[in-house]
Formats: structure tokens, C-alpha cells, sequence
């Protein structure tokens, strides 16, 4: 059972609000990542963490930006929320101690956010 | 570079009925290969996995089959039921330190009474 939590689950906010998604994992995993996922379903990956105090943007450009201060925790921030940020959030851990070399990944349930 | 390529959905099938969602994949060296599945309104959950080829991955029923000859990790069940309906996405794990998975675009299953 993944320990991985994100909150709010969902979120309705007026444009040019600064807002903050949070997660955070209880598995003690070193590496962490934030996925968006498009309304046709698609993932990109946004931002990861090898470890606290180590961020680096993924393979699709965003606005958004991370902070890892504690191994635990992953918050992720939009200084300035516009529509075109309007999507779903995802949050994920692995572990560098991959059972059998598959070094999965848990998911969180998702933030849904939606910018008026 | 490395890509994940997926049938293209939505598989809309009766209860009973056998399915099959094509997976291949590009990448250099040997990947490890992950089907999740995503209910409505939930995150990604690992369904299975295979790290070397001709591993058989298999978890509530499903199946699926490293072939590095064709490069594919079809995902099969004999018997879906309802409650089997949602998206299913196959991946590869790049290799390198980050663990970072390259995704397909998802396929919508919807399992019919």
C-alpha cells in the first residue's frame, strides 16, 4: 500500500492567485516527481527531486516551481495562476532500492485544479 | 531517444470478454516495463511489471509479456468484468539514477454489463 498523499484534491481558483500543491510520502523515498496529466489523459513529467535540496524541471516546460527541504515532502507552487494551468496533478516516489531492478513508482491520488 | 507507443482507445467491451492493449516501445539497453491503471477521480496504480525479457508480469487476472524481440508488452485479460473500466497506461523506466518513467497516452477501457 503506497503512503503518498496529495492535498487539496481538488481546487477552484480565481486567475493571478498564488497557490500551493502539496505532497507528501511516508516510504522515506529519496526521489520524487510531479506529473501533469491533460484532460486527454496524457502525463508529462513537470518537475523531479533526487533528494532534499536537489530539484530539477522535467521533460515539459512549466511555470510552476518546487521546493525539497525535507525528504518527505514536495510542494510544488504556481506564483501566478492563469487558465492554461487549469489540469490534474500528479505526485509520485521511488525509492534508488528498486526491488528486482524495477525501481516503481507510487502515486498519489491527484490534485485537480481548475483556474477561473 | 526512448518512447512508449499504445493502441489508441476507448476498448469498449461486454463483461466476459477477452482483452488486448497493445504496448511497444523504443529504448536503448533493456527497460523495465510497467503497466498502471487509473480509476476515475484516482492517481496511477502499478498493476505489473517485468524487468528483463520474457518476464511475465501478472496481477488481478492480467498479464503481460516482455518480448525484446518485438519490443512489445501487450497488456491481456481472459475475463474483464465492470469493474475493470478505466485508463490504462504502459511505461518504461529510463535508466540512469532519476528512475524516471516515460508513459504512453493511456487507453480507456469500458467494460459493458
Amino acid at each position: 500500500e503506497a503512503d503518498i498523499y496529495q492535498t487539496p484534491r481538488y481546487l477552484v481558483i480565481g486567475t493571478g492567485k498564488k497557490i500551493t500543491l502539496e505532497c507528501s510520502q511516508t516510504m522515506g523515498h529519496d526521489k520524487m516527481y510531479w506529473y501533469q496529466q491533460d484532460p486527454g489523459m496524457e502525463l508529462h513529467l513537470i518537475h523531479y527531486s533526487y533528494g532534499v535540496n536537489s530539484t530539477e524541471k522535467g521533460d515539459l516546460s512549466s511555470e510552476s516551481t518546487v521546493s525539497r527541504i525535507r525528504t518527505e515532502h514536495f510542494p510544488l507552487t504556481l506564483e501566478s495562476a492563469r487558465p492554461s494551468h487549469t489540469s490534474q496533478y500528479l505526485c509520485a516516489s521511488s525509492d534508488s532500492l528498486g526491488t528486482g531492478d524495477s525501481y516503481e513508482q507510487y502515486f498519489g491520488p491527484g490534485t485537480r485544479l481548475t483556474v477561473t | 531517444g526512448d518512447s512508449v507507443t499504445q493502441m489508441e482507445g476507448p476498448v469498449t467491451l461486454s463483461e466476459e470478454a477477452f482483452l488486448t492493449i497493445n504496448c511497444t516501445y523504443t529504448a536503448t539497453g533493456y527497460p523495465s516495463l510497467f503497466w498502471y491503471v487509473q480509476y476515475p477521480g484516482e492517481g496511477l496504480q502499478l498493476l505489473l511489471k517485468a524487468t528483463k525479457a520474457d518476464d511475465k508480469g501478472s496481477n488481478k487476472g492480467f498479464e503481460a509479456t516482455y518480448r525484446k524481440e518485438t519490443t512489445s508488452f501487450h497488456l491481456e485479460k481472459g475475463s474483464v468484468q465492470v469493474s475493470d473500466s478505466a485508463v490504462y497506461f504502459c511505461a518504461l523506466r529510463v535508466g540512469g539514477a532519476t528512475n524516471k518513467l516515460i508513459f504512453g497516452t493511456g487507453t480507456l477501457l469500458a467494460v459493458q454489463p
